[in-house]
């Protein structure tokens, strides 16, 4: 069964990048990804989908300061030009036949 | 713009029951799995159940097996999350979550959430 690791917290600069890592379990690295936003307060959004080539399909309204990436096992998400409002928990989240799985969460803060 | 909106949340004693409903909007629902996702307090998100298209196939997350349950009317765009035999781990903030559903079942549309929580 596919399990899903991702750091505690994470902390950049306003104004600076960020990058966010999501690990696939051993035997899952050709799986596709989603990564979801939670700010504070309010429910998660989907940010993106992201594939084991590194291609990626952003959702609605997602400013492209967001990006994707992959490498072997791990799925990456990058946030540039950090703002404010970037400050949440973010989840990657991935499937399998009669699952749907999450990661932990990361937190980000900016300082 | 996709529409998802929640109800049915509440408080209910240990061993109660609750029927979440999910209105789906703006979108060709008989098209799409569904699934409801919960997170309880200061914890992270967990799947709890989905719903195929049609109704056919419905898989739960362990936790809840043999007590919740998932259906949906496709004619009144609905998806809904039958709860019993409630135990207080059960408290948490429910969503209803669109799958994309072409081969890759990620979730791309998220409800805003109804609170249930369970105590005495």
């Amino acid at each position: 069964q596919v399990v899903l690791t991702q750091s505690p917290s994470a902390s950049a600069s306003l104004g600076a990048s960020v990058k966010l890592t999501c690990t696939l379990s051993s035997g899952h690295s050709s799986y596709g990804i989603a990564w979801h936003q939670q700010q504070p307060e309010k429910g998660p959004r989907f940010l993106m989908k992201l594939n084991s080539d590194g291609s990626h399909i952003r959702g609605d309204g997602i400013p492209d300061r967001f990006s994707g990436s992959s490498s072997g096992s791990e799925r990456y998400l990058t946030i540039s030009s950090l703002q404010s409002d970037d400050e949440a928990d973010y989840y990657c989240q991935t499937w399998g036949t009669g699952i749907r799985v999450f990661g932990g969460g990361t937190k980000v803060t900016v300082l | 713009e996709v529409q998802l909106a929640e109800s049915g949340g509440g408080l209910v004693q240990p061993g109660g029951s609750l029927r979440l409903s999910c209105a789906a909007s703006e979108f060709t629902f008989s098209n799409y799995w569904m699934s409801w996702v919960r997170q309880a307090p200061g914890k992270g998100l967990e799947w709890v159940a989905n719903i195929k298209q049609d109704g056919s196939v419905k898989y739960v997350v362990d936790s809840v097996k043999g007590r919740f349950t998932i259906s949906r009317d496709n004619s009144k765009n609905s998806v809904f999350l039958q709860m019993n035999s409630l135990r207080a781990e059960d408290t948490a903030i429910y969503y209803c979550v669109r799958e994309h559903s072409s081969g890759t079942y990620y979730f791309d549309y998220w409800g805003q959430g109804t609170l249930v929580t369970v105590s005495s």
